[in-house]
């Protein structure tokens, strides 16, 4: 079935060492997105793609860093520099423009111990 | 970037209506209306979007102020499912989404 994987689901790390989340999908959509949220609150925007090897701030980029070199995959480094890194990602694909419907993966969470 | 203001919750019956209001004051001629829903501990899921005319699917029914102003969203009828934090957001073709608070939906059975 097509869809976004994201993984892992549960993740626990020692404060100061990087992490990597993985998104992969395959419904073959150009943009891609990393969004963040906090227990009780909307989500925020980490970083978005439109295209491989493109790729923009959101509102939230400090402290992570992504990569996009192939269609298919859009993972996202929580660096030692993101000060309160605990918190719930989702991955996220779609068509470009304004009518694409957002498809989002199940969600990674990270606890930093 | 244009807003959207939500109640903070809304409560209703099982297998009544419910009618979600959003309102958008500052809509700019291109952006389009979306709404998505999140279930507690899952990722958003798409409900219905529209850009000036009213919209029905499978899941919900969207109803568009002439001014665009403000929109509803309509469950024809809730079920305990259904209860989760709606978000209405506008979206123009260059920007990603960005989600508000949302409103959360309670169903009572």
């Amino acid at each position: 079935d097509g869809g976004i994987t994201q993984s892992p689901k549960y993740l626990f790390r020692k404060e100061g060492q990087n992490v990597t989340l993985s998104c992969e999908q395959n419904l073959n959509h150009d943009a891609m997105y990393w969004y963040r949220q906090d227990p009780g609150q909307g989500l925020r925007l980490i970083y978005y793609s439109q295209i491989v090897n493109d790729f923009q701030k959101g509102d939230i980029a400090e402290g992570y860093s992504v990569s996009r070199e192939k269609k298919e995959s859009f993972p996202l480094t929580v660096t030692s520099a993101q000060k309160n890194p605990t918190a719930f990602y989702l991955c996220a694909s779609s068509i470009r423009g304004a009518t694409g419907e957002l498809f989002f993966g199940e969600g990674s969470r990270l606890t930093v111990l | 970037d244009a807003k959207t203001t939500q109640p903070n919750s809304m409560e209703s019956n099982e297998e009544e209506p419910v009618h979600l209001p959003c309102n958008h004051s500052t809509i700019s001629g291109t952006d389009y209306i979306h709404w998505y829903r999140q279930l507690p501990s899952q990722g958003p899921e798409y409900v219905i979007h529209g850009l000036t005319s009213n919209v029905n699917n499978r899941m919900a029914s969207l109803a568009i102020a002439e001014d665009r102003k403000s929109s509803t969203l309509i469950l024809h009828r809730a079920t305990l499912r259904d209860a989760a934090v709606y978000y209405c957001i506008l979206r123009d073709p260059d920007t990603p989404l960005v989600f508000g608070k949302g409103t959360r939906l309670s169903v009572i059975a």
